[in-house]
C-alpha cells in the first residue's frame, strides 16, 4: 500500500470548515483513499473513501486531485466533537479474504477551538 | 447492541502473568482482527482471521496467541506478560464485499492493558 503524508496537527474554529490534507504521491491505479478518525483513544471510525471522484457523505467530503497524488478531507461545519486524530490511508480496494488490513500512519491531530 | 465488543475494557496485571482479552462481533462479518496501539499512538495490525482461519500474523511474539472459536469471536491470549506489552488492543471486523467498499470495517472500543 502506498505511503501517506499528513501534517501532524491542525486547529480549526468551531463552525468553520476543517480541511485536512493528505499527500499520497505513490498511489497506484487500483488504490483507494480512505479516511478514519480516532477520538480520544476510542476505536478508529470510518469516515469516507474514494478512488478518483470527489465523494460526499453525511460526515464529510473527500476531494481527490486529478492526478490522485493528494486529497483533502473536508468537515464542513466542525464541532467540538470532531476533535480527533484523522488518518489518511491508501490501500487496494480488492478484498482478499481476511487480508484487508489497514496501515495507519501518524495522522493529523485536529483540534476544534471554541 | 454493540457491534464489536471487547472485554475487559481495562486490565492491570503483573509481569509474568497470562491474560486473555475477548472480542465478539454481531455484524455477521467473516473477518476479525487484532490491532495494537502503543504508547506513541502507533496503531498496527497483529492478526486477522477469516472464517476461523489465521490469515495475517504480523511478526508478533509467539507469547501472543489468537483463538477464533467461531466467526463471531476472536480472543487474544498473552503468556508471560512483559512491561512492553502495555498498550491498547483493538479488535475489529470486516466483511468481504465488492471491491472498493469499506468492507464494513468496524473497531471495538479497545482494551487498555497495563503490565506492572
Amino acid at each position: 500500500d502506498a505511503k501517506t503524508t499528513q501534517p501532524p496537527s491542525m486547529d480549526c474554529a468551531e463552525g468553520r470548515a476543517a480541511n485536512l490534507p493528505c499527500n499520497h504521491s505513490t498511489i497506484s491505479g487500483n488504490e483507494y483513499v480512505y479516511w478514519y478518525r480516532q477520538i480520544h483513544s476510542q476505536g478508529p471510525q470510518y469516515i469516507i473513501h474514494g478512488l478518483k471522484n470527489n465523494e460526499t457523505n453525511e460526515m464529510a467530503s473527500l476531494i481527490i486531485t486529478e492526478d490522485r497524488k493528494s486529497s483533502t478531507l473536508i468537515l464542513p461545519h466542525a464541532t467540538l466533537r470532531d476533535t480527533a486524530v484523522y488518518y489518511c490511508i491508501v490501500r487496494s480496494g480488492i478484498s482478499n479474504f481476511g487480508n484487508e488490513k489497514l496501515t495507519f500512519g501518524t495522522g493529523t491531530r485536529l483540534t476544534i477551538i471554541p | 447492541d454493540t457491534a464489536v465488543s471487547q472485554t475487559p475494557k481495562y486490565l492491570v496485571t503483573q509481569m509474568g502473568n497470562d491474560k486473555s482479552i475477548k472480542c465478539e462481533q454481531n455484524l455477521g462479518h467473516d473477518t476479525m482482527y487484532w490491532y495494537k496501539q502503543d504508547s506513541k499512538k502507533f496503531l498496527k495490525i497483529m492478526f486477522s482471521y477469516n472464517n476461523k482461519e489465521l490469515i495475517i500474523n504480523e511478526t508478533v511474539p509467539n507469547r501472543f496467541s489468537p483463538k477464533s472459536p467461531d466467526k463471531a469471536h476472536l480472543n487474544l491470549h498473552i503468556n508471560s506478560l512483559e512491561l512492553g506489552d502495555s498498550a491498547v488492543y483493538f479488535c475489529a471486523s470486516s466483511h468481504r464485499t465488492k471491491a472498493g467498499s469499506n468492507y464494513g470495517y468496524t473497531f471495538g472500543s479497545g482494551t487498555r492493558l497495563t503490565v506492572v
